[in-house]
């Protein structure tokens, strides 16, 4: 099993609709999880990160499922704006600074 | 305020050419970490510094990559002998705290697209 695992999509969807997106993950000692959104040929950036008790920014939901291992995140409404790559971040327990990214989930809203 | 800048943006080497890439990160910032990202990957984690305290170099592919940041704040990455598997871009990202913090947000430069021909 990867580290963190992503559907690579692409996802397409038209304007106004909602989607979503998972993502697992195989360290149960993680404790930190985080949603970055890379557009083409640009760095990433956070989107949000992920709580215990879910987190909701605007149209953008996260949410962690401990038990299964598994983060998601929602976009409603969805904007030809957030058109990208989005990319599940792990850290990867203890004092270890290190992210485990996976390899990004890629979103095109069409008009 | 200034973000992350890095340099240069593109770099195109022959093989087994040595390369030096730069990163400032934000002021003040504490960690710094490098990043390798493939075409259509997401990005690797590299090393990592503290200050100028490397902690973690467990992602350096090999011998012939080297990081340092040698006053605290701005960081080169050099790659030694470059090899067409090399290529990507390398992106330097930094964060603010130095506690064990792990909810930081890591802070993106634009990354140097390295190309080995």
């Amino acid at each position: 099993r990867k580290e963190v695992e992503q559907d690579p999509g692409p996802f397409n969807v038209p304007e106004g609709a909602t989607v979503a997106f998972n993502c697992t993950y195989s360290n149960s000692a993680s404790q930190s999880f985080f949603w970055y959104r890379q557009d083409c040929r640009k760095e990433p950036k956070l989107l949000m990160s992920v709580y215990s008790s879910g987190n909701e920014d605007g149209r953008f939901t996260a949410q962690l499922n401990r038990a299964s291992q598994y983060i998601s995140l929602l976009i409603r409404d969805s904007k030809l704006s957030d058109s990208a790559t989005y990319l599940c971040v792990v850290n990867w327990g203890g004092n270890n600074r290190k992210l485990i990214w996976g390899l990004g989930t890629s979103l095109a809203v069409n008009p | 305020g200034a973000g992350v800048s890095q340099s240069p943006r593109y770099k195109v080497a022959k093989r087994g050419q040595d390369v030096a890439l730069r990163c400032d990160p934000i002021s003040g910032h504490v960690s710094l970490f490098w990043y390798q990202q493939a075409l259509g990957q997401g990005p690797e984690f590299l090393t990592y510094f503290q200050n100028e305290a490397q902690l973690d170099k467990s992602g350096l592919p090999s011998d012939r990559f080297f990081a340092e940041r040698p006053e605290g704040s701005v960081s080169t990455l050099k790659i030694q002998r470059t090899q067409q598997e090399d290529s990507a871009v390398y992106l330097c990202a930094s964060s603010l705290s130095e506690r064990e913090a792990f909810t930081d947000t890591q802070y993106f430069g634009p990354g140097t697209r390295l190309t080995v021909l």
